[in-house]
């Protein structure tokens, strides 16, 4: 009963580096969405995805891509890492519109 | 601009006390409303989602009530425990993929 699941779930980086964040899901949901969380906010979606081979801008996408090229399957892309995007990074998934979101456990990824 | 404030930050009660959490929100034009709970290092568990034209929703311990004029809804536990310890987001979805999460309300029950 997997649901969400993201790898890696912690990662140090240095300034400047390239890393992927994955996230699959196995209910076959159509929507897919990364949100990154920091202390003292709430979560802020980055770039979402409505079904295969689609993205979209989320409220803070700079910095970040993503990639959906199986159903199951959202990437995000940081290409030149910066301290500011040290954060806690969530994966969702859900059925529908205004349907409950299912969410991984996270990646924990500092950058130094 | 919708926000959302969860408040207090933190939260702690004895065994046994029934509580209620708040969430507030600026604009009432909302679709829907969903709590959360977040254990230390894990995701979000969905606990309860409110569509726009609901006043509650009932689960176990658990009832959340939705007032769209006053821009609030509470989370309410019945005879909290230990295993209630975490911490409980709410989230409004204001329509398409626009969905405004609060800081949450960090709760520890004590035995």
């Amino acid at each position: 009963n997997a649901g969400v699941t993201q790898t890696p779930k912690f990662r140090v980086l240095k300034t400047g580096q390239s890393m992927t964040l994955l996230c699959a899901q196995d209910m076959n949901h159509e929507y897919m969405y990364w949100y990154r969380q920091d202390p003292g906010m709430g979560l802020r979606l980055i770039h979402y995805s409505v079904g295969e081979g689609t993205t979209a801008k989320g409220e803070v996408p700079d910095g970040y891509n993503v990639s959906r090229l199986k159903k199951q399957n959202f990437l995000l892309g940081l290409e030149s890492a910066a301290p500011s995007q040290t954060s806690v990074y969530f994966c969702a998934s859900s059925y529908g519109l205004g349907q409950p979101q299912h969410f991984g456990d996270g990646t924990r990824l500092s950058i130094l | 601009k919708q926000e959302v404030t969860q408040i207090p930050a933190a939260l702690s009660v004895p065994e046994g006390e029934n509580l209620v959490l708040n969430c507030s929100f600026t604009d009432s034009a909302i679709y829907n409303l969903q709590w959360f709970r977040q254990d230390p290092g894990k995701g979000l568990t969905s606990l309860l989602l409110i569509q726009s034209s609901q006043r509650e929703q009932t689960s176990g311990r658990l009832n959340a009530s939705l007032d769209k004029s006053s821009g609030r809804s509470t989370l309410y536990i019945a005879a909290s425990q230990p295993g209630d310890s975490a911490t409980y987001l709410c989230a409004v979805n204001t329509g398409g993929f626009k969905t405004i999460f609060g800081a949450g309300t960090r709760l520890f029950v004590k035995a």
